[in-house]
């Protein structure tokens, strides 16, 4: 099972853009990467999942190198209502223990105006 | 549409007591998880299942049962409560289509909070 790593916490302003990086240094072969958010009181949201090289949605880019030991989730122009915890899981193939969806401890991102 | 669907939202249990968290999705996911957050901390899996009839422990099993007997319902079993179970519980449930090689996305259920006194 892939453990991740990532920072404790950023700061930011608005109108910034943000990049969170996560470590994931035993990543399977058939590991997909996601990133999730989360505000207080409420169960996480999904935000973006990908396998190699980058990914692009209408909220958010992931970024994911050839060796895919880490990942960087990128805000773009990032406002007050993106603070949250963020956090990467790391997982894959239906079947056996990648069923294991664990996530790591999350990045509180804090926006300022 | 209810999505993942949790009761009860807010439970005080005293030491001992056992109660049932129950979790139901209309969405005819396969994979459905169950995990715990203690105030300021991450998530923590508690118990997770691929499909009726089937399912496996996950980080922090210990004080918890489950049983998956419909694709729809993930019931969490509390035996004995104890102070550290205090926490917020959340269901979520993913698809698990044959074939499929990425996880997905979680849809999370809006929590259980329970404290233990």
């Amino acid at each position: 099972l892939a453990k991740t790593t990532q920072p404790i916490s950023m700061d930011s302003y608005e109108g910034q853009e943000v990049n969170i990086t996560c470590s994931h240094n035993n990543i399977a072969t058939n590991d997909y990467i996601t990133w999730y958010q989360q505000f207080p009181s409420q169960g996480p949201r999904f935000i973006i999942q990908g396998y190699k090289t980058k990914v692009t949605n209408e909220v958010a880019s992931l970024f994911i190198p050839a060796d895919r030991k880490s990942s960087t989730l990128s805000l773009p122009r990032v406002s007050l209502s993106d603070t949250a915890v963020y956090y990467c899981l790391v997982g894959g193939l239906w079947g056996g223990a990648t069923n294991k969806l664990i996530f790591g401890t999350g990045t509180l991102l804090a926006v300022q105006p | 549409n209810a999505g993942v669907t949790q009761t009860p939202k807010f439970r005080i249990l005293k030491i001992g007591q056992s109660m049932t968290l129950q979790c139901a999705q209309d969405m005819n996911h396969n994979y459905m998880y169950w995990y715990r957050q203690d105030p300021g901390m991450g998530l923590k899996l508690i118990y997770y299942s691929v499909g009726a009839g089937i399912t496996d422990k996950g980080e922090v099993p210990n004080g918890y049962n489950v049983s998956r007997s419909t694709t729809e319902d993930f019931p969490l079993r509390l035996e004995l409560a104890a102070p550290s179970q205090t926490s917020v519980y959340f269901c979520a449930s993913s698809y698990g289509l044959e074939g499929a090689i990425g996880p997905g996305e979680l849809f999370f259920g809006e929590g259980s909070r329970l404290t233990v006194l």
